[in-house]
């Protein structure tokens, strides 16, 4: 059974830093999505990573893939306020569902 | 574009009522998705459907049932409302084509059971 754990699941950050969160992942995939959450909303997709190696960039976040490892990393750069969200990470598994992880909640205060 | 469509957004249900999550998406999308979200925690998958006609359970079905007469609505069902039903309910739909895998999400219903 696929299972997706991410990591931390809780960071409070200051503007400015930078931080990693991981999401790892039990089982062979390719395939693997960030989504955004705001509070009280619903999920935006981020990042589609679909092979070994990938890298997405989209403003001070980078999303990677790393398929061997299992694991998958967000980077935040200079957090600013607004990048305050819950994150998932989703991983494809061999059948026609997303498996998602727990959620990083982020906080970034000034 | 819509995308996922869901009605309505905050519903008040006393225990034992039932009553339908609607879900509409107008993006021709085989796989359709409802997962329930309780306060502070993740996704949970209740069922799922990869075209009109079949429809399978997720990771926590009981209490719930749905339907997928066509391409674009999958209703939830929710029979003898409990409390333990309390929580937002998102649908969402993703693309059959091998290529493009990405999910989209409604914009959730907010349900309190009393």
């Amino acid at each position: 059974e696929l299972k997706v754990e991410q990591n931390p699941l809780f960071l409070s950050m200051q503007e400015g830093k930078n931080y990693t969160i991981y999401c790892n992942y039990s089982t062979t995939s390719d395939r693997l999505y960030w989504y955004r959450q705001d509070p009280g909303k619903s999920l935006e997709s981020l990042f589609v990573l679909l092979s070994n190696g990938a890298v997405k960039q989209e403003g001070r976040l980078m999303a990677s893939l790393d398929t061997k490892a299992r694991l998958s990393t967000l980077h935040i750069t200079a957090a600013v306020h607004d990048l305050s969200a819950t994150y998932f990470c989703a991983v494809d598994g061999s059948t026609d569902k997303l498996i998602f992880g727990t959620g990083t909640r982020l906080q970034v205060f000034p | 574009n819509a995308g996922v469509t869901q009605t309505p957004k905050f519903r008040i249900l006393k225990i034992g009522q039932s009553m339908t999550l609607q879900c509409t998406q107008d993006m021709n999308h085989n796989y359709m998705y409802w997962y329930r979200q309780d306060p502070g925690m993740g996704l949970k998958l209740i069922y799922y459907s990869v075209g009109a006609g079949i429809t399978d359970k997720g990771e926590v079905p009981n209490g719930y049932n749905v339907s997928r007469s066509t391409t674009e609505d999958f209703p939830l069902r929710l029979e003898l409302a409990a409390p333990s039903q309390t929580s937002v309910y998102f649908c969402a739909s993703r693309a059959q084509d091998r290529g493009h895998y990405e999910q989209y999400f409604g914009p959730g219903t907010r349900l309190t059971v009393t």
